[in-house]
């Protein structure tokens, strides 16, 4: 079974609007989380780290301002997009790598936003 | 981060056996060798994990030389179902950050 869970599934919204995707470790707790953006038909771009208790880590080119990310407790972890605009739909997909196996990520099913 | 080389894509017919290998020139000494496999709309899910020479679990085989340059994912008797993307990358031991590249794209045929 799933091992790290993502929700919603898939966010149809309005332009301005802000979306919220959750992350969340099932039966283990982790202090770090990953967030991933995908286009069509390219590749996982990282986007950010996200760390409990302490400010999220950026990827260079990653706006901080507009993908705001909290970690609030050891196994939910949580990526807003403010004001989404159409230019930022795409398939957002969260991991988290399991205690006592940091090097082996567990990745969530994503979300599909799509910003009309 | 060591960067990995991967073919873009790959064709296959179902029951053969599939290899695809990944190049990573200037992996770490503290680095793993990792595949994913991804569908269309989903998140990737774990393959397969090596260090070195040889690992085999329950649906896939990893070979990875002595150099640990290179590394060759063997899928057996592959079906429709693995059809997918398949990525290469190299963990390192502590950090967790994983950077994807292109990945190959593998089609099975009937």
């Amino acid at each position: 079974g799933a091992v790290v869970s993502q929700h919603p599934s898939r966010v149809i919204c309005k332009s301005g609007t802000s979306v919220k995707i959750e992350c969340r470790s099932l039966d283990f707790q982790a202090t770090t989380m990953f967030w991933y953006r995908q286009f069509p038909k390219q590749s996982l771009m990282l986007m950010a780290t996200s760390n409990e208790g302490s400010k999220a880590t950026y990827e260079q080119g990653v706006e901080k301002d507009k993908f705001l990310i909290n970690h609030a407790s050891l196994t939910l972890s949580t990526l807003t997009v403010t004001s989404a605009h159409p230019e930022d739909s795409s398939f957002y997909i969260c991991s988290a790598p399991r205690t006592g196996r940091e090097n082996i990520q567990y990745f969530g099913a994503g979300t599909r936003l799509s910003v009309l | 981060l060591a960067k990995t080389t991967q073919p873009i894509s790959m064709d296959s017919y179902e029951g053969q056996e599939v290899n695809i290998t990944c190049s990573h020139n200037n992996i770490a000494t503290n680095d793993y060798i990792t595949w994913y496999q991804q569908f269309p709309s989903q998140g990737p899910r774990f393959i397969i994990q090596g260090y070195k020479t040889k690992v085999t679990n329950e649906v896939a085989s990893l070979f990875i030389p002595a150099d640990r340059k290179s590394s060759t994912l063997s899928l057996p008797r592959v079906s429709l179902s693995d059809t997918a993307v398949y990525y290469c990358l190299v963990t390192e031991g502590n950090t967790g950050k994983l950077i994807f590249g292109q990945g190959t794209t593998l089609q099975v045929k009937p």
